[in-house]
């Protein structure tokens, strides 16, 4: 089955802590993007990568950091110096053919 | 500056009772519309994706239209099986492939 996986489901972060949200798709898409979905709002985009070794900052790049070494593979990591992160982090891959993203299941990421 | 913007915010219907959400959208050019349907805790499913005004896609129960301003979702009939989060978002021709949301129509559809 071809598709987009991301992990751990749920996390927990205690203040002061960096975590990295794994993100992973066999789809063989070039691009992929970090989407950021809090109550009341759109989504919002984190951080963009067209092709391996290569990414840009989105939207609401500060105190998110991302890196793509594998064509598959596309983490985020959420560092201390983020704000605000309790959020729903969605992960998406881009069908250059049929011109559409298509997203994974999401990760809850809490702070306590 | 891209802005998309969904109303209602919420609907609540019974069902069968048809209606219509609206995206209206302000870009300075259109590569293309898309809408996703979202269930809690999940991530997005892709809809439809529309190109150019008078443009009209269907599948089941939903039924997007396009004009150079909004784009419609049309839910004919709806069951409880319907009730989701309906998302619009625009890409417009000059992002690479970045898409802009809207805040999405939570839609309750009661037996």
């Amino acid at each position: 089955d071809g598709g987009i996986t991301q992990s751990p489901k749920y996390l927990f972060r205690k203040e002061g802590q960096n975590v990295t949200l794994s993100c992973e798709q066999n789809l063989n898409h070039d691009a992929m993007y970090w989407y950021r979905q809090d109550p009341g709002q759109g989504l919002r985009l984190i951080y963009y990568s067209q092709i391996v070794n290569d990414f840009q900052k989105g939207d609401i790049a500060e105190g998110y950091s991302v890196s793509r070494e594998k064509k598959e593979s596309f983490p985020l990591t959420v560092t201390s110096a983020q704000k605000n992160p309790t959020a729903f982090y969605l992960c998406a891959s881009l069908n250059l053919y049929t011109d559409t993203q298509y997203f994974g299941p999401g990760t809850r990421l809490t702070v306590l | 500056e891209d802005q998309v913007t969904q109303s209602p915010e919420a609907l609540r219907l019974q069902e069968g009772e048809s209606s219509s959400l609206n995206c209206s959208y302000t870009v300075s050019g259109l590569r293309g519309l898309f809408w996703y349907r979202q269930d809690p805790g999940k991530g997005p499913e892709f809809l439809f994706t529309l190109y150019s005004a008078g443009e009209e896609k269907e599948k089941e129960r939903l039924k997007a239209t396009l004009t150079k301003k909004e784009s419609f979702l049309h839910i004919t009939a709806p069951k409880p099986e319907d009730s989701a989060t309906y998302l619009c978002a625009v890409r417009p021709t000059d992002s690479w492939g970045k898409l802009q949301f809207g805040a999405g129509t939570q839609v309750v559809v009661t037996p």
